[in-house]
């Protein structure tokens, strides 16, 4: 069935480092897809969007990058930061249904 | 600018007991609203969407239920909570329309004992 997975449960960097979080998505009819963050404790927090008619959208400090020809949807954010710690999620918006699915989230941890 | 308001924050309930979680959305109209729930170190699951007053979809059979009295108010319920009601609970909303981000409340921990 269709699913939207992380590659790596837990990601951990250098503080100014950049980070790189990667999502695999199976079905070819969704198109729209969306990034949170969620800290311990809170609910999930909207960072960036892209829609399947573009392939990377910047926002302050990250960048999506879409290739739908591997289904791939990755999250870059630069000169990563202690308060960027927390778990992200990839989600993507079924055309047919409007609805979104989520990844199992990675947890990214920023070392000093 | 557009908020959303859960409450309680965190819940502990005795099995059997009644629950009645509530959501509510400020600055903005006519919203889409969705119940969530999250286990530990898990994703996110649907489990109720409504497009207006009164219309409740309901995503996989359980033992709670969802009602939207007022079209910025949802809530989700239930008559008499089971061990597996415990985790972490969503209310979201997203304007109408195609490709519209969803936006979170804080949530409810809600424990069962």
């Amino acid at each position: 069935g269709e699913s939207v997975g992380l590659h790596l449960p837990t990601l951990s960097v250098q503080e100014g480092d950049n980070s790189i979080i990667n999502c695999a998505y199976s079905n070819s009819a969704s198109d729209y897809f969306i990034w949170y963050k969620q800290e311990s404790g809170k609910g999930p927090q909207f960072i960036i969007d892209i829609r399947s008619n573009m392939n990377k959208r910047q926002g302050q400090r990250v960048t999506v990058l879409l290739n739908k020809t591997v289904k791939h949807l990755s999250l870059q954010i630069a000169a990563t930061q202690p308060g960027d710690s927390a778990v992200y999620f990839c989600a993507e918006n079924m055309r047919a249904t409007g609805k979104l699915i989520f990844g199992q989230g990675t947890t990214l941890q920023v070392k000093p | 600018s557009q908020t959303i308001h859960q409450w309680p924050a965190t819940l502990v309930q005795p099995v059997g007991s009644p629950l009645s979680l509530e959501c509510t959305v400020e600055g903005t109209s006519n919203p889409n609203l969705y119940w969530y729930r999250q286990a530990a170190g898990r994703g996110l699951q649907l489990l109720f969407y409504s497009v207006g007053i009164g219309q409740i979809s309901s995503e996989v059979p359980q033992n709670l239920s969802a009602s939207r009295p007022q079209d910025r108010q949802f809530i989700l319920s239930s008559k008499k909570l089971l061990l597996s009601d415990s985790g972490f609970y969503l209310c979201a909303w997203s304007p109408r329309g195609s490709n519209q981000p969803q936006h979170f409340g804080d949530g409810t921990r809600l424990s069962i004992l």
